[in-house]
C-alpha cells in the first residue's frame, strides 16, 4: 500500500545527543515536509523540500537539519542545538504543484529527550 | 502571532447530534481551507476543504462553510458518531502553496453515547 512510514514510532535521547528520524515514501511525491507538534499548539513547519537536492526552511527551523537525497526519502535530524526537542514529529507529503494544499502524513515519531 | 485560530479546545457532543467546529483566520490572503483529523498516536488525514470562491463545501456528514467578511469557517459533522472523537484542525494556505499552509491548535471532538 502506498503510504508514509516514519521510525522509529518512540525515541528517547539523552541531552547533547543528536536524532535522525527518518521518513520514507512510496506516493510517488516530489515535495515531503515535517512538522512539529507541542501540546495546545498547531503543527509547525521545521523543514519542507519541494524537489530532490534543495529543501528550505520552515518556521522553526533552528536546531534541526535535514537532507533529501532521494525523492522517496527526507530525514530529519534533531541537533543538540534544538533547545525543547520533546515534541511529536510529523512527515508529510504532497502531489505535484497544483495540488492545493492536501498533505499525506505519517504516524508521526514520538522523541522525548531525558 | 496566530493567524489561524481555534478557540475551542475541546467540545463534547452526544452521538447523533451536529458537531459544529469553529475556526478563525486574520490572513485576508488565504485562499484555500482544509480540516484535517487526527487520532491519538497518529498522523492527520486530510478530511474537507473549501477554495475562498466558495461558501460551502459538503462531503457526506461533514460540511465546511466559509464566511469570508467574517473570516470565519466551520466544519459541521452530522449526525456525530463516536468514530468522529478526535483532534480536528483547521488550515489555510494562499496561493495553492502547501508550504504556506497554517494550521489552527486543533479542537478535540468527544462524541458520547
Amino acid at each position: 500500500d502506498g503510504g508514509i512510514t516514519q521510525s522509529p514510532k518512540y525515541l528517547f535521547r539523552k541531552e547533547g545527543q543528536n536524532v535522525t528520524l527518518s521518513c520514507e515514501q512510496n506516493l510517488n511525491h516530489d515535495a515531503m515536509y515535517w512538522y512539529r507538534q507541542d501540546p495546545g499548539q498547531g503543527l509547525r513547519l521545521i523543514y519542507y523540500s519541494q524537489i530532490v537536492n534543495d529543501f528550505q526552511k520552515g518556521d522553526i527551523a533552528e536546531g534541526y537539519s535535514v537532507s533529501r537525497e532521494k525523492k522517496e526519502s527526507f530525514p530529519l535530524t534533531v541537533t543538540s542545538a534544538q533547545k525543547n526537542p520533546t515534541a511529536f514529529y510529523l512527515c508529510a507529503s504532497s502531489a505535484p504543484p497544483g495540488n492545493t494544499g492536501e498533505l499525506f502524513f505519517g504516524e508521526g515519531s514520538r522523541l522525548t529527550v531525558l | 502571532d496566530q493567524q489561524v485560530k481555534q478557540n475551542s479546545p475541546s467540545l463534547s457532543v452526544q452521538e447523533g447530534r451536529i458537531s459544529i467546529l469553529n475556526c478563525d483566520y486574520t490572513n485576508s490572503m488565504f485562499d484555500y481551507f482544509l480540516w484535517y483529523k487526527k487520532y491519538p498516536a497518529e498522523g492527520p488525514t486530510f478530511l474537507i476543504s473549501i477554495s475562498s470562491i466558495k461558501d460551502k463545501n459538503e462531503d457526506g456528514r461533514f460540511t465546511v462553510f466559509l464566511n469570508k467578511s467574517a473570516k470565519h469557517l466551520s466544519l459541521h459533522i452530522v449526525p456525530s458518531q463516536p468514530g468522529d472523537s478526535a483532534v480536528y484542525f483547521c488550515a489555510a494556505s494562499y496561493g495553492g502553496n502547501t508550504d504556506k499552509l497554517i494550521f489552527g491548535t486543533g479542537t478535540r471532538l468527544q462524541v458520547f453515547p
